[in-house]
């Protein structure tokens, strides 16, 4: 199994200004995911943050909007830049295991 | 593309009694695991319990149980004896493999309520 934490676990943010999210996991892992989860709605993948290399965004959302870094197998960030209130959600980062999927505490982010 | 439908927004049980939740999806892939989590305010998500699309034998958790119906594409979750704790968001999710693998589409979510 594997931990996950995440910084900073809420934020308010003024609109226009950007926020990067840390997530940790306490043990290597092959892949790891950033989630969005909107007031009252399910969780949707933002993309898949591969270590080395360029993430893989899925429909509807791109890079210059959520830049994603993973410089090593236990360690990722998210930014979300030029917040508006419609960034206001809940950020989950996950992490893949053989047969289950690990996710941090998410960051609860509110935009004014 | 893969997808998961959970038709009850909302369902309430009384503490001690029996409640099944709904859920079906939708994959192209053979291989692939469901699993339903919990959200309880603080929102962190708690695997509740995980199926293997191979095993043919519904797992149990505890008091936590699942119908898994491959050909029907069906997959609910039983909570035996309820309890206060057991309120919270549950939503059911899909792993598939190929080139989704690691990759959790999730339904829509249930909230559930516990009543002493």
């Amino acid at each position: 199994s594997a931990v996950i934490s995440q910084k900073p676990s809420r934020d308010i943010c003024q609109r226009g200004t950007s926020l990067t999210i840390q997530c940790q996991v306490d043990s290597q892992v092959t892949m790891m995911f950033w989630y969005r989860q909107q007031p009252g709605q399910s969780l949707t993948l933002i993309a898949t943050a591969n270590q080395g290399s360029e993430a893989t965004y899925e429909s509807g959302f791109v890079i210059d909007k959520f830049p994603i870094s993973r410089p090593n197998l236990t360690f990722s960030t998210l930014t979300v830049s030029n917040m508006s209130p419609e960034d206001s959600s809940i950020y989950l980062c996950s992490a893949s295991g053989y047969n289950e999927q690990f996710f941090g505490p998410g960051t609860r982010l509110t935009v004014l | 593309a893969q997808t998961v439908t959970q038709s009850q927004p909302e369902m309430s049980v009384q503490e001690a009694e029996t409640v099944t939740l709904s859920c079906t999806y939708d994959t192209s892939e053979s291989d692939y695991y469901l699993f339903w989590y919990k959200q309880p305010p603080s929102r962190q998500m708690i695997l509740v319990i995980r199926q293997e699309a191979y095993k043919q034998q519904n797992a149990t958790e505890n008091r936590f149980s699942v119908n898994f119906q491959k050909a029907a594409k069906s997959f609910s979750l039983k909570i035996s004896d309820s309890q206060l704790g057991d309120a919270a968001m549950y939503f059911c999710a899909l792993r598939a493999g190929g080139t989704s693998y690691g990759k959790l589409t999730f339904g829509q979510g249930t909230i559930l309520t516990v009543h002493p």
